[in-house]
């Protein structure tokens, strides 16, 4: 299985501050069909996750431009500009390259 | 709007099978793949496996033999069956499309005697 590493395990933010999440894979997620199946994901308390950024770096339907992707190959970050509170919750990395698809461990984000 | 919902028993005996039902609205599901994702207590999460549009599957192979996808397209619902289940399996299960877009509310499961 591809393992995601995935990290920090938790941040501790105040509002307007920049963070960044780092996701590194055992294999590269490049496909065979040329694209990289990296997704992020973000969790707020009680709710299903719900999709920040599909394949690496394109932005989910209505999700805030502070909110970015970037990277290649095995290496990824996700980057929040200027977090605000509904922002907080946690952040999993998911790879849909390779099967069985695996996530990261997860980055939990609270408000310092 | 594309709109998935998880149902199912809340409570399952160790050893027994867990069935979960997604119903969808707004999509079919003869297109697309449709899955199962779980997330335990803490924030792990698991990819359990998918079915295709053709109906077809793919399988996590952590779960072996245990696990079954199966579809309904004529009430466009899609279903989880786990068998031989252990506390282990004590979750909250998610139905999803491919591509994480989509995603039901998900339904926590307890495997308890």
């Amino acid at each position: 299985d591809v393992v995601m590493t995935q990290t920090p395990p938790s941040l501790s933010v105040a509002i307007g501050q920049s963070v960044s999440i780092s996701c590194k894979s055992s294999q590269s997620l490049v496909h065979s069909d040329g694209k990289t199946y990296l997704n992020w994901l973000l969790q707020n308390p009680g709710q299903s996750p719900k999709r920040l950024i599909y394949q690496v770096s394109n932005l989910g339907s209505g999700v805030p431009d502070r909110f970015s992707g970037t990277g290649s190959e095995k290496d990824f970050t996700l980057k929040i500009s200027r977090v605000e509170a509904e922002d907080l919750g946690v952040y999993h990395c998911v790879q849909a390259t390779h099967v069985p698809h695996t996530f990261g461990a997860g980055t939990k984000l609270e408000l310092k | 709007e594309v709109q998935l919902q998880e149902s199912g028993p809340g409570l399952v005996k160790p050893s027994q099978s867990l069935s979960l039902t997604c119903s969808v609205t707004g999509y079919s599901i003869t297109s697309n793949y449709w899955g199962w994702i779980r997330k335990f207590p803490g924030n792990k999460m698991e990819w359990m496996g998918y079915i295709s549009y053709s109906g077809s599957t793919s399988y996590n192979p952590s779960l072996k033999s245990r696990i079954s996808i199966t579809r309904d397209t004529s009430k466009n619902q899609f279903f989880l069956q786990l068998n031989s289940v252990t506390t282990e399996d004590t979750a909250t299960y998610y139905c999803a499309r491919f591509g994480l877009r989509y995603w039901g509310q998900g339904t926590l499961v307890t495997v308890s005697s």
